[in-house]
């Protein structure tokens, strides 16, 4: 199995602050890397697919980068809207397995 | 515009079988190549992948369920179901149904349905 760990678990910033969230892999993965937003009670929504690849419709300030078992997800300058979780998920393995989530809170 | 929407019970007996109906709609489900997946995730923790089954019936579990899962599909009503047998409180979670494009780089999640808690309780 494929095991995804995210650092940080909780993070607290402020509207226009840059933010990194990151996504390990036990093993390489190349790009097969997809990041979601969700927010509570709703679904997952997907924000980047193929670790660097912006959904159609999601806001340019989200982008993503890394391949092999390291990525990232950098938000260039936070919206009120984008205090969120975020997951990583891996399509690598047959087996998909997400990362724990990133909880995005206001500071 | 393709939606996604669960149905089922929302309480079950322990050691019973869940069952749940994914409707998919705006979109044949047998055309195309797609995935489509079930996924749970307990209240206040991560997603769990449970199992997917592709347009042409072929099927991938999570082998920590894969001897209490089923997922078929039916292509006269647009539907794909789940069935977990002799669910435990631990089986108590959100169960999402969702959508993958299998020619698209890294298959992601793009279309997900709104969930549907199902509580496993006597």
């Amino acid at each position: 199995d494929i095991q995804m760990t995210q650092s940080p678990s909780s993070l607290s910033a402020s509207v226009g602050d840059r933010v990194t969230i990151t996504c390990r892999a036990s093993q390489s993965i190349s790009s097969y890397l997809n990041w979601y937003q969700q927010k509570p009670g709703k679904a997952p929504k997907l924000l980047i697919y193929a670790a660097s690849s912006l959904q159609s419709g999601v806001p340019s300030r989200f982008s993503g980068s890394g391949s092999g078992t390291d990525f990232t997800l950098t938000i260039s300058s936070l919206q009120p809207e984008d205090f969120a979780t975020y997951y990583c998920q891996q399509s690598y393995s047959t087996l998909y397995s997400f990362g724990q989530g990133t909880k995005l809170e206001i500071k | 515009q393709v939606q996604l929407q669960e149905s089922g019970p929302g309480l079950v007996k322990p050691s019973q079988t869940l069952s749940l109906t994914c409707t998919v709609s705006g979109g044949s489900i047998s055309s195309g190549s797609y995935y489509w997946s079930w996924i749970r995730q307990p209240a206040g923790k991560g997603l769990e992948w449970i199992g997917r089954i592709y347009t042409s019936g072929s099927t991938n579990y999570n082998p920590s369920l894969k001897s209490r899962v089923t997922i078929s599909v039916d292509t006269s009503k647009n539907q794909f179901s789940l069935k977990l047998s002799s669910v435990t409180a631990a089986d108590t979670a959100v169960y999402y149904c969702a959508r993958a494009v299998a020619a698209r780089p890294s298959s992601p999640f793009d279309y997900w349905g709104q969930g549907t808690l199902v509580t496993v309780s006597s």
